[in-house]
């Protein structure tokens, strides 16, 4: 099945900094998403972005498909914004079964 | 709008009972999906079903099963519990068009001692 790693695993930032996720899969899709795990442990759906790019106040993410990446982009951090970043990609050709990567945990300061 | 709901929040269990995680969505999603998060992990997929009737195993469906008589419940049975089983179970649904994300659950956090 495809393969999704996303980096970095940790990351520890002071607030006000701006951070690049990313996530990597090892065969063409036709979506993904990013989804936040925040401390409580609830799953939010951050983007959904097969290509190009999509902002959301602070946050904002680009796929690259023919390369088979995605960053997220954290600008301006919060303490709010630390928790775990998962993306998410199809099992298999056109399925509509996700994927996961393993996060990335974020940390944010005050 | 109530979402993915799942009951119970939070449940211990000896080994060898069993019980039935409930998940419900009112969204008339057609897929519904069953994840277990163990600690510092991603999701791993259960179960999954694409509709009423039809379910399918995912990445790691040993001691679990499913089943789907109606399009807004998706209940995730643990026959003979295990300690290997102690998780965080997520339900999530989503319409099954390759353009529209999933929604998740708040999770149901089962230990097994």
């Amino acid at each position: 099945g495809i393969q999704v790693e996303q980096s970095p695993p940790d990351l520890i930032l002071q607030e006000g900094a701006n951070s690049t996720l990313r996530c990597n899969f090892s065969d063409s899709v036709n979506n993904l998403q990013w989804f936040h795990q925040n401390p409580w442990g609830q799953l939010i759906n951050l983007f959904y972005i097969p290509s190009g790019t999509k902002q959301n106040g602070r946050l904002s993410a680009t796929t690259v498909a023919t390369e088979r990446y995605s960053l997220l982009y954290i600008s301006s951090s919060q303490t709010t914004d630390s928790g775990v970043y998962f993306c998410a990609v199809p099992s298999s050709g056109g399925s509509y079964i996700p994927t996961f990567g393993r996060g990335t945990s974020l940390i944010v300061h005050p | 709008n109530a979402g993915v709901t799942q009951t119970p929040k939070f449940r211990i269990l000896k080994i060898g009972q069993s019980m039935t995680l409930q998940c419900a969505q009112d969204m008339n999603h057609n897929y519904m999906y069953w994840y277990r998060q163990d600690p510092g992990m991603g999701l791993k997929l259960i179960y999954y079903s694409v509709g009423a009737g039809i379910t399918d195993k995912g990445e790691v469906p040993n001691g679990y099963n499913v089943s789907r008589s109606t399009t807004e419940y998706f209940p995730l049975r643990l026959e003979l519990a295990a300690p290997s089983q102690t998780s965080v179970y997520f339900c999530a649904s989503s319409p099954g068009n390759s353009n529209q994300p999933q929604h998740f659950g708040d999770g149901t956090r089962l230990s097994i001692l």
